[in-house]
């Protein structure tokens, strides 16, 4: 069974510039939830998709957007970026109403 | 003070030793525990995961969680080179869907031969 993909690697941009990520769950797992990974913070919660519907948000400024598609794929889009916007970005899914999480490998996003 | 207290060690042990790592934390709603290991340049993997107090076995490892003190463990037993990793615990309040886990920073575990 194949795991969470998420696309691309890694991504290069600039200060002010637009990011989008994207993430393919686990077939069969309806939720995707977005986490922020930088250096000596730990993983923080950035937003939860199920079923197409944002259903809960971290603390993190309007910029922070996404959305799922039908398939139940998910992007990440990053707005005016900001340096401090440079982390990992994990992706997870779950099947509907469990909380085993289930996360892809990441997209490294460096903002000079 | 953050919601869950993880010390980033590294903690550096010999192979066949036993591990203990610990968590702390100050929500006395969270009723999901949970303990990921994340490899370099990977995502985490989920290990294992508890509901409430108690203790959960899977083969080398054992969780322990503490809810009277806010405080939860996870024990590798025979440690090898190949869990040299790092160790993040994760936490959630909600039955059923998980919504977010509040995680600890990680503990970085090396296994040294």
């Amino acid at each position: 069974e194949a795991g969470v993909t998420q696309s691309p690697t890694h991504l290069i941009k600039t200060r002010g510039q637009q990011a989008t990520l994207r993430c393919s769950p686990i077939s069969g797992h309806t939720s995707v939830y977005w986490y922020q990974q930088a250096l000596g913070l730990g993983l923080q919660f950035l937003l939860w998709y199920d079923e197409g519907e944002e259903r809960n948000r971290g603390n993190f400024p309007p910029r922070f957007s996404g959305r799922q598609f039908p398939n139940y794929s998910s992007e990440l889009n990053v707005n005016a970026l900001e340096l401090e916007d440079s982390a990992l970005y994990l992706c997870a899914s779950s099947l509907p109403d469990s909380y085993e999480q289930y996360f892809g490998p990441g997209t490294r996003l460096t903002v000079t | 003070q953050k919601e869950v207290e993880q010390d980033p060690g590294p903690l550096s042990v010999p192979e066949g030793a036993i591990v203990s790592l610990n968590c702390t934390y100050s929500n006395s709603a969270f009723q999901y525990f949970m303990w990921y290991r994340q490899y370099s340049r990977k995502g985490p993997e989920l290990l294992m995961y508890t509901y409430s107090s108690g203790n959960k076995e899977d083969g080398r490892f054992t969780a322990q969680v503490d809810k009277s003190s806010k405080y939860i463990s996870l024990f590798i037993r025979d440690s090898q080179p190949s869990d040299s990793a790092t160790y993040l615990c994760a936490m959630s309040a909600l039955a059923g869907t998980a919504s977010k886990l509040t995680f600890g920073t990680g503990t970085r575990l090396q296994v040294t031969l």
